[in-house]
């Protein structure tokens, strides 16, 4: 079956601007991750979601980020007033349910750059 | 807080090599612990899981990996490594809030 998508796969922007980075969990998987990645370390814990509600978000770095879930399926992490240091392969990850021993599926990423 | 390590940051093997990528973890009551590998410019691949049971456990592409709470590891390894094995391996454990916690990685490279 299709695996977790995310869009765009790369996005370039200028300090300052406003974007969004979207994310299509497998379907039927009811929790959804968000997680990222700089070059040569390993994934960092954004934001957990089980169903809409925002289940954890003690990993977003700053009032500047912020991500939705409305419908229980498609996730968007929006980040305001990007700057340089947001530079990082944004990683979306879904799991059937929240329970600690389910396995999370990851997307390829979007790789985001701030000019 | 739950935390992994991988102490070393690659490891080089020749292909029919039985390979190990080590992993210790550090976790306030039972571990759940997870192997990912990454290729380039791609995303995470599930490769194994350690909830309960048995101490060898048996995942994709024909790795297992081997829990042992007595010395809190939780090594990966193949009896005789592919050179398409090589690539990212990372080993995470899940901590409060069903979130994983990532090691720094080890870069695999399989030798013909």
């Amino acid at each position: 079956g299709a695996g977790v998508s995310q869009t765009p796969s790369n996005k370039v922007t200028e300090k300052g601007k406003y974007v969004e980075l979207r994310c299509d969990p497998i379907s039927g998987h009811t929790a959804l991750y968000w997680y990222r990645q700089s070059l040569g370390q390993g994934p960092e814990f954004l934001i957990y979601f089980q169903g809409t509600g925002a289940a954890d978000d003690s990993g977003l770095p700053n009032d500047r980020f912020f991500a939705v879930r409305p419908e229980g399926s498609v996730s968007t992490l929006k980040i305001q007033r990007t700057e340089r240091g947001d530079s990082a392969v944004y990683l979306c990850a879904s799991s059937l349910f929240g329970g600690m021993s389910y396995e999370q599926y990851f997307g390829p990423g979007t790789r985001l750059t701030v000019t | 807080a739950q935390s992994v390590a991988q102490p070393e940051d690659q490891v080089n093997v020749a292909e029919g090599n039985p390979l190990t990528v080590k992993c210790t973890y550090s976790v306030s009551g039972n571990p759940y612990l997870f192997w990912y590998v990454q290729y380039p410019n791609r995303g995470l691949q599930f490769l194994l899981k350690y909830i309960t049971g048995d101490n060898l456990v048996k995942g994709s592409y024909g790795f297992e990996a081997e829990f042992n709470k007595s010395q809190t590891s939780f090594h990966l390894k193949k009896p005789s490594a592919l050179v398409s094995d090589s690539a990212l391996y990372f080993c995470a454990v899940r901590d409060r809030g069903n979130k994983l916690v990532f090691g720094a990685g080890t870069i695999l490279r399989v030798k013909s």
